[in-house]
Formats: C-alpha cells, sequence, structure tokens
C-alpha cells in the first residue's frame, strides 16, 4: 500500500510569487491535515479536510488556503510568499476521523521544502 | 487551548542503553490521544507509540515503552536498547478525542543522538 505522497519535494520561490502543494494520501483515507515545519516555530497545524470541506483551521493568515477533492487528494496554496513562509509543509493523512474506531494516528508523508528567496 | 513541552532539546545516548524522554502537556480536557512520533534525516515523520488518555496500562511498544502520568499530565518515553537507528528527531504530540478532528498539537521536539 502505497505511503503518503507530497509533491514537489523541493522548490525555491520569490518573494510575492504562489506556489501549491499537492497530496496523496494514503488510499482509502479520507483525512488530510497539513503543518508547517519551521526551526523557529516547530510544527504547527495549518488545516484539516475530510470529504472535501475544510473542518479545522490553524493560526495562519488567509495567504495560506486548501481544498481537497473527490479522490481525496489535497492541495494548499500560498499566495504573496514572504521569506517566513519557508519551511518544510508536511501532509498527514487518516482513516477515520469520529468514533471509537479512530485510532488517532496519523500517517505523514516526506513534506515540500519550500524556500524563498 | 493545549499545549505539549518538551524540556530536552537534546539528548545523547550509547548504543545499547536506556534513554528517557521527557514531555508535559497541558489540557482541561479528559479524552484525548498522546503519541510520540520520530522524524529521522529523511524527514519522514514515524508514528513510534500511542497512548489513549483513558487507558491506565502504559503502552509498550517492542524497546519503546511510555510512563502516562494523567495527572500530572506527563508523558515520558523510554528506549531500551538504543540502536543507531534511533538517532531522529522525537516529537510529543497531544490530539482530542472528541470531535474527531486531526489536529496534532506538538512539541518543540527532542533531537536524539545514539552513539556507538
Amino acid at each position: 500500500k502505497a505511503g503518503v505522497t507530497q509533491t514537489p519535494r523541493y522548490l525555491i520561490k520569490t518573494r510575492g510569487q504562489q506556489v501549491t502543494l499537492s497530496c496523496s494520501p494514503i488510499s482509502g483515507h479520507r483525512s488530510v491535515s497539513w503543518y508547517q515545519q519551521t526551526p523557529g516555530q516547530g510544527l504547527q497545524f495549518l488545516f484539516e479536510y475530510f470529504s472535501e470541506t475544510q473542518r479545522n483551521k490553524g493560526n495562519f493568515p488567509g495567504r495560506f488556503s486548501g481544498r481537497q477533492f473527490s479522490n481525496s487528494r489535497s492541495e494548499m496554496n500560498v499566495s504573496t510568499l514572504e521569506l517566513g513562509d519557508s519551511a518544510l509543509y508536511l501532509c498527514a493523512s487518516s482513516l477515520l476521523t469520529q468514533g471509537p474506531s479512530n485510532t488517532g494516528e496519523l500517517f505523514f508523508g516526506e513534506g515540500s521544502r519550500l524556500t524563498v528567496l | 487551548a493545549q499545549t505539549v513541552t518538551q524540556s530536552q532539546p537534546e539528548m545523547s545516548v550509547q548504543e545499547a542503553e536506556t534513554v528517557t524522554l521527557s514531555c508535559t502537556y497541558d489540557t482541561s480536557e479528559n479524552n484525548y490521544y498522546l503519541f510520540w512520533y520520530k522524524q529521522p534525516p529523511s524527514r519522514q515523520m514515524i508514528l513510534v507509540i500511542r497512548q489513549e488518555a483513558y487507558k491506565q496500562q502504559n503502552a509498550t511498544e517492542n524497546r519503546f515503552s511510555v510512563n502516562f502520568q494523567k495527572a500530572a499530565k506527563s508523558f515520558s518515553l523510554k528506549i531500551s536498547d538504543s540502536q543507531l537507528g534511533d538517532t531522529a528527531m522525537y516529537f510529543c504530540a497531544f490530539k482530542l478525542f472528541s470531535g474527531g478532528y486531526n489536529k496534532l498539537i506538538f512539541g518543540a521536539g527532542t533531537r536524539l543522538a545514539v552513539h556507538p
């Protein structure tokens, strides 16, 4: 069974540009969440999608947005890039989001390393 | 709001020895999960061990075990018989059980180096 796949793995952008990152969850997983990892702020929750709906959002500006498609694949977009957006962006998928069968485990991809110059 | 604190930025241990990583958390909720995730230099985050707050018994996974003290809001990870492959960043994480939302709150991490 394939794991969580994130593309691209590495990318370099300049300030003011926008970027789109993609995440394909494990087959059958309907919940996809995104995290930003930086040396200074650590791992911070961006947002979660389930059945194409954003269920939860972290404390990030509106420049950060996302969406989920009917096949559970998700994209996140960052517009008007700033130097501080340089980070590793991690996507995680999960099988269930409700009920006693929810083991709580999230499965992570290898991440997309964004550098903003 | 929930917070997770890892007070040890770096730890080192000799191969085959035992090491304990500390984690404390703060929450007013009663039902939640606690996790230890490992992030090797290749960057992919891997679950090491999971604990449901309603379970009194400490979780164990092979060489990895936890000491879960709910009243003290403490969740430490013990690695026995340390191996070179255990070298990684270790993150303690919290997730609410209710609501089903998959929002993990992470600690700052502990960088563990296992030396031969």
